[in-house]
């Protein structure tokens, strides 16, 4: 167990929704990082906060938006699906000279 | 930005022999290497990881070395055992705290 926690596993929607994915990080860990991975694309970096501040932008679509709380939870807001969104979505989080842990994912499906 | 290229995409192994994964990045102010391992319904996992000032790390059965001057780095599995078999990930970090950039994965089978 990597002590990163995601909610939900799985999420099945309708294109043209928006849905939200969250994540808690490991005890201690105040960066909150989120990747996405599609099939045969590897883990794309979307965004990094930093003790709630955002700290670096990766290839986000502008319908794709994230947050981090005062209580360093994270949630990633996806809206407008296209079935193109269909992917896991990873939260990934990291302290001071600690290596980056995941969590086990979000599976959205987009139908 | 850094590009990390990662060979092959696919490896099948008979079990007890070993499995070889190779990366190449870009920047060269890239300074440390961690490999991951992504078992089915899960997320990666951390198995081991190497820092620009040394040039090989061993844990068990597994090793990663790193060449700085050839900006190219891989990860070494020996007696490979059925459950070695998972999708392994390569990802170079610059200067610390930026995010890490990952190779596209390769999916080890090891035959029992």
């Amino acid at each position: 167990d990597s002590g990163v926690t995601q909610t939900p596993k799985h999420l099945i929607t309708a294109t043209g929704q928006r849905v939200t994915l969250r994540c808690s990080p490991r005890s201690g860990d105040l960066s909150v990082y989120w990747y996405q991975q599609s099939l045969d694309q590897g883990l794309q970096f979307l965004i990094q906060y930093y003790n709630g501040e955002e700290r670096a932008k990766g290839n986000i679509l502008e319908r794709f938006s994230a947050q981090q709380f005062p209580d360093l939870h994270s949630e990633l807001n996806l809206s407008s699906l296209e079935l193109g969104d269909s992917a896991l979505y990873f939260c990934a989080s990291s302290g001071p000279n600690t290596p980056l842990h995941f969590g086990n994912g979000t599976r959205l499906t987009v139908t | 930005g850094e590009n990390v290229e990662q060979h092959p995409s696919t490896l099948s192994v008979q079990e007890g022999d070993s499995a070889v994964i190779k990366c190449t990045y870009s920047d060269s102010a890239s300074n440390y290497f961690p490999w991951y391992k992504q078992e089915l319904g899960k997320g990666p996992q951390l198995i081991i990881d190497i820092r620009s000032n040394v040039g090989e790390k061993k844990d068990q059965r597994i090793a990663v070395t790193l060449n700085k001057t050839a900006k190219h780095f891989s990860l070494h599995i020996t007696e490979t055992q059925p459950e070695d078999s998972a999708v392994y990930f390569c990802a170079a970090e610059a200067s610390g705290n930026t995010p890490l950039v990952f190779g596209k994965g390769t999916r080890l089978s090891v035959i029992a």
